[in-house]
C-alpha cells in the first residue's frame, strides 16, 4: 500500500532532550516536507526536500533540522525542544513538484508532540 | 499564492455545501487543489483544477474565468463529511521560484443530523 509513515504517533518529552521524528514513503517520491499544525494557524511548512541531499527552509524552520540521506526517508530533528514546539506534526510527499497537476501531496497520519 | 477561506461552516445532512476560497494573486501556472482532513489524520487530496469545472466521485470544483477564487462543492453531505477543508494554490515549483507549499487556515465544516 502506497503510504507515508511517521513514527511515533505520540511523543511526550522534556525541554532540551533531543528527539527525532521519522518519516518514510514507499512511493519513490522526489519531494518531501514537514508541517506543523496548531489551532487557528492551519498547516505551516517547516522544511522541505526536493531530492536526496537537497533541503531548504519553509516558513517556520527555527528550532528544527532535517536530513535527506535516502530518497524514502526524511527525519525531523529537534535538537533542543522547547514547549512552544508542542504541536501536531505532519510529513508529506509528492512525486514531482514540477508537475503539480499530477502530483498531489500525500500526508502521514501525524505525530503529536508535547514538550514539558 | 495566499488563500483566504471561511473559518467554519455548518450544514445539515443531505444538503449541498459550497466552500469558497479566495486567491487574488494566483499565477498563470498555478493549480488549485483541495484537501480534506479528519481529526487525528493527515490531509488527503480531494480534487484539483486549473479552470472552469472539474468533477470527480467526491466533489466538484468551480473556477471562474479570472481564477481569483474557487468553490469546492460537496453534494448531499453526510455526517462523515465533517472535516477541515484546505484550499492550496501552487504551480510548478521551479517556475514559481520557490518550493514551498503555503496552506491557509482551512474551513471547518460541521454536518449536523
Amino acid at each position: 500500500e502506497a503510504q507515508v509513515t511517521q513514527n511515533p504517533r505520540y511523543l511526550i518529552t522534556v525541554t532540551g532532550k533531543k528527539l527525532t521524528v521519522t518519516c518514510s514513503q514507499n512511493m519513490n517520491h522526489e519531494y518531501m516536507s514537514w508541517y506543523r499544525q496548531d489551532p487557528g494557524l492551519g498547516l505551516r511548512q517547516i522544511y522541505y526536500s526536493m531530492n536526496v541531499e537537497v533541503t531548504d527552509k519553509g516558513d517556520v524552520p527555527e528550532g528544527y533540522k532535517v536530513s535527506r540521506k535516502e530518497k524514502r526517508n526524511f527525519p525531523l530533528i529537534l535538537e533542543s525542544p522547547s514547549p512552544n514546539q508542542t504541536s501536531l506534526y505532519f510529513c508529506a510527499s509528492s512525486l514531482d513538484p514540477d508537475r503539480v497537476q499530477d502530483s498531489p501531496l500525500h500526508f502521514g497520519n501525524g505525530t503529536r508532540l508535547t514538550v514539558t | 499564492a495566499k488563500t483566504t477561506q471561511p473559518i467554519s461552516m455548518d450544514s445539515y445532512e443531505g444538503q449541498e455545501v459550497n466552500i469558497t476560497c479566495s486567491h487574488n494573486n494566483i499565477a498563470t501556472n498555478d493549480y488549485i487543489t483541495w484537501y480534506q482532513q479528519f481529526p487525528s489524520q493527515g490531509p488527503r487530496f480531494i480534487i484539483q483544477g486549473y479552470k472552469t469545472k472539474v468533477t470527480n466521485e467526491v466533489a466538484s470544483l468551480f473556477i471562474p474565468a479570472d481564477r481569483k477564487s474557487s468553490t469546492l462543492s460537496l453534494p448531499r453531505v453526510s455526517l462523515s463529511d465533517t472535516a477541515v477543508y484546505y484550499c492550496l494554490v501552487g504551480g510548478p515549483l521551479t517556475l514559481s521560484g520557490t518550493y514551498k507549499y503555503i496552506f491557509g487556515t482551512g474551513t471547518r465544516l460541521k454536518v449536523l443530523a
